[in-house]
């Protein structure tokens, strides 16, 4: 079983929709990212966090909505859709790193395309 | 905030070819590097990585990187290429919490 565990893996929808992606993760990590993949852009940060009730906007967080409803679950909210958050979306993991060298830990992806 | 240059985005060799790509940062603090590899159709996956110690890092399938700080680069290094290394690689740095990536760089290696 993956380590960490996106829902769905593919999404089509319309301009204007509700979209939530989910994240789960049996790696008992404090940490959990969402990141965006577009092409010729690599991998930007939207948002994250490092506990539970912990929050934080990453550099393009406008738009989307996150929720921490537990250690081990992440979901991204994508409030009102539009056409250029279509994107591959993967959510990440790491641990408490008090020598702040420990890795990502990436989830396998969720392709999100807005018509 | 940190942010990090990768060039030549796409990169085109045959086998048994050497494979170095460029990765430039700029952060005053301290830094820990990584390496990360995306094969078609998958997620990210660890390369490699340097926080400390000697800056010549070996990583898993051949892969090596020198951090050199005077230059603030992290540049990966194989001597030889396989069809398997066909891949999109990022380098990543991490400085006061936050890491971030690089555009990229798309690898194809021709049998």
């Amino acid at each position: 079983d993956a380590d960490v565990t996106q829902t769905p893996r593919n999404r089509i929808t319309k301009t204007g929709k509700r979209i939530m992606l989910e994240c789960s993760q049996t790696k008992g990590h404090d940490r959990m990212y969402w990141y965006r993949q577009d092409p010729g852009l690599g991998l930007r940060l939207i948002y994250y966090s490092f506990d539970v009730k912990d929050i934080n906007k990453g550099e393009i967080s406008d738009g989307y909505s996150v929720s921490r409803q537990a250690q081990a679950k992440f979901s991204l909210s994508l409030e009102s859709a539009i056409p250029n958050q279509t994107a591959l979306y993967f959510c990440a993991t790491s641990d408490f790193e008090q020598a702040s060298n420990q890795p990502q830990h990436f989830g396998d992806g969720t392709r999100l395309s807005i018509l | 905030a940190q942010s990090v240059s990768q060039h030549n985005h796409h990169v085109i060799l045959s086998e048994a070819a050497s494979l170095e790509l460029g990765c430039n940062y700029s952060y005053g603090g301290t830094v820990n590097l990584f390496w990360y590899v995306q094969y078609p159709g998958q997620h990210l996956q660890l390369l490699l990585k340097y926080f400390s110690g000697d800056p010549l890092v070996k990583g898993i399938k051949g892969f090596e990187a020198e951090f050199i700080k005077s230059k603030f680069s992290f540049n990966l290094r194989k001597p030889s290429v396989q069809w398997s290394d066909t891949a999109e690689y990022f380098c990543a740095v991490k400085g006061n919490n936050r890491l971030a990536f690089g555009k990229g760089n798309q690898v194809v290696v021709i049998p």
